[in-house]
């Protein structure tokens, strides 16, 4: 099957670093790529939806300036926590849409996750 | 607004028994539905995808049932395993709201040796 790849897996920063987190699909090209956040016993809520190409489209309350997302290419999109503050620890969750085809049919990949720690 | 909901919330069973997680949705508007498990500090695994067009489908000891006239989705786990101790979570894909994937928050399975 498809597989999506993140790394890191886990990473711990200070307060105030900026910390990017890469997102890869790496035997399918992912015209659209999703991150989410899931917090301690809740579930994965979209954050933005990553376009190769194109602007990212973020959801209600999520600022963009503070979680800057690059889709560079069909395999690679990358979401960086600037200024990371402790509220910002959290599971990062990728997942990818293959490219072409039927795409409201299709399945999303998902990503192993990276945990992010702000202390 | 599309708000998907699951009970229960949490479950513990024997193992070997049957079992059934159910999903609710409040927005029939949908493209397909998706069970995922998730082991815990994990990512997740598709475990079924059901198209708005098919009323179930079927892997191994898992059935998913969709009626989305009613917004009603169940996942049937038969003789179940400690193996299957995880959350598990249902997805549905919208077609109002820019065609976003909405999560339910989830049923943590217990299955007890």
């Amino acid at each position: 099957g498809a597989v999506v790849s993140q790394h890191p897996s886990r990473v711990i920063c200070k307060s105030g670093t900026s910390v990017k987190i890469e997102c890869r699909s790496l035997d399918f090209q992912a015209t659209t790529m999703f991150w989410y956040r899931q917090f301690p016993k809740q579930s994965l809520m979209l954050m933005a939806t990553s376009n190769e190409g194109s602007k990212a489209t973020y959801e209600q309350g999520v600022e963009k300036d503070k979680f800057l997302i690059n889709h560079a290419s069909l395999t690679l999109s990358t979401l960086t926590v600037t200024s990371a503050h402790p509220e910002d620890s959290s599971f990062y969750i990728c997942s990818a849409e293959l490219a072409g085809g039927h795409r409201y049919q299709e399945t999303q990949y998902f990503g192993p996750g990276t945990r992010l720690l702000v202390l | 607004k599309q708000e998907v909901t699951q009970i229960p919330a949490a479950l513990s069973v024997p193992e070997g028994e049957n079992l059934v997680l159910n999903c609710s949705f409040t927005d029939s508007a949908i493209y397909n539905l998706q069970w995922f498990r998730q082991d815990p500090g994990k990512g997740l695994t598709s475990l079924l995808l059901i198209q708005s067009s098919q009323r179930e489908q079927t892997s191994g000891r898992l059935n998913a049932s969709l009626d989305k006239s009613s917004g009603r989705s169940t996942l049937y786990i038969a003789a179940s395993q400690p193996g299957d101790s995880a959350t598990y979570l249902c997805a549905v894909r919208t077609k109002t709201s820019y065609d976003k994937v909405i999560f339910g928050p989830g049923t943590s399975l217990s299955v007890i040796p």
